[in-house]
């Protein structure tokens, strides 16, 4: 089933370590995009890229970075993670820059203590 | 900027009756509309949005929702609740932002179903 698939599923993370969260879609779409959701605030963009090698920041980017070395991945590292990352983050994607409609990924929930 | 209103952070409604929830949406010219469903620990699914058009629009699952231009609103209704439609619901406004189409989530309301 074509789609976008998010790993890891959850994650337990001591502060201060890198941590990698994975994205990759099969729809060839161009944009993809990072949301975090937390509690009360709904979903916020962190990063995202119109096209294979290009990037963007989006509301809450510091702390966090992207890369997109390819159309169907688009990974998302915390660098040296903080208590305040905890939260849900859903990778998501659209046809093209163009295109508003976004699909979203299951998800991977992160806890770090 | 443009921003989204759900004013019911949690409803409870009995299986089989009618359901509507409210989204008030603030932007200078027509946006584009979304609504979109999270069941427990499952991502965000789509399940209508609105373009232009005919202000009613129909989406998966029983769904539907009216524009109204002159409320600012978005409300999503569903004659008759089941108890698996029991989860978190989120109104989104789309509108062009640079590069891109940014979407602006509302708080979300969360359903429970009650048999």
């Amino acid at each position: 089933i074509a789609g976008i698939t998010q790993a890891p599923t959850s994650q337990i993370l001591a502060a201060g370590r890198r941590m990698t969260l994975r994205c990759t879609q099969d729809m060839r779409h161009n944009a993809m995009y990072w949301y975090r959701q937390d509690l009360g605030l709904g979903l916020r963009l962190i990063h995202y890229s119109n096209t294979a090698g290009t990037t963007g920041k989006g509301e809450v980017p510091d702390g966090y970075s992207v890369s997109r070395a390819n159309t169907d991945d688009f990974p998302l590292t915390l660098a040296s993670a903080v208590p305040s990352q905890t939260s849900v983050y859903f990778c998501a994607s659209s046809a093209d820059s163009g295109s508003v409609t976004q699909y979203f990924g299951p998800g991977t929930r992160l806890l770090v203590l | 900027a443009q921003s989204v209103t759900q004013p019911d952070i949690h409803i409870t409604v009995s299986e089989g009756a009618s359901l509507e929830l409210r989204c008030n949406y603030s932007y200078g010219a027509t946006p584009y509309l979304f609504w979109y469903v999270q069941s427990p620990g499952q991502g965000l699914q789509l399940l209508l949005k609105y373009f232009s058009g005919d202000t009613l629009v129909q989406g998966i699952k029983g769904f539907e929702a009216e524009f109204k231009r002159s409320q600012s609103s978005f409300n999503l209704r569903k004659p008759s609740v089941h108890w698996s439609d029991a989860a978190e619901y989120f109104c989104a406004v789309g509108v062009r932002g640079g590069s891109n189409y940014k979407l602006t989530f509302g708080k979300g309301t969360l359903l429970t179903v009650n048999p």
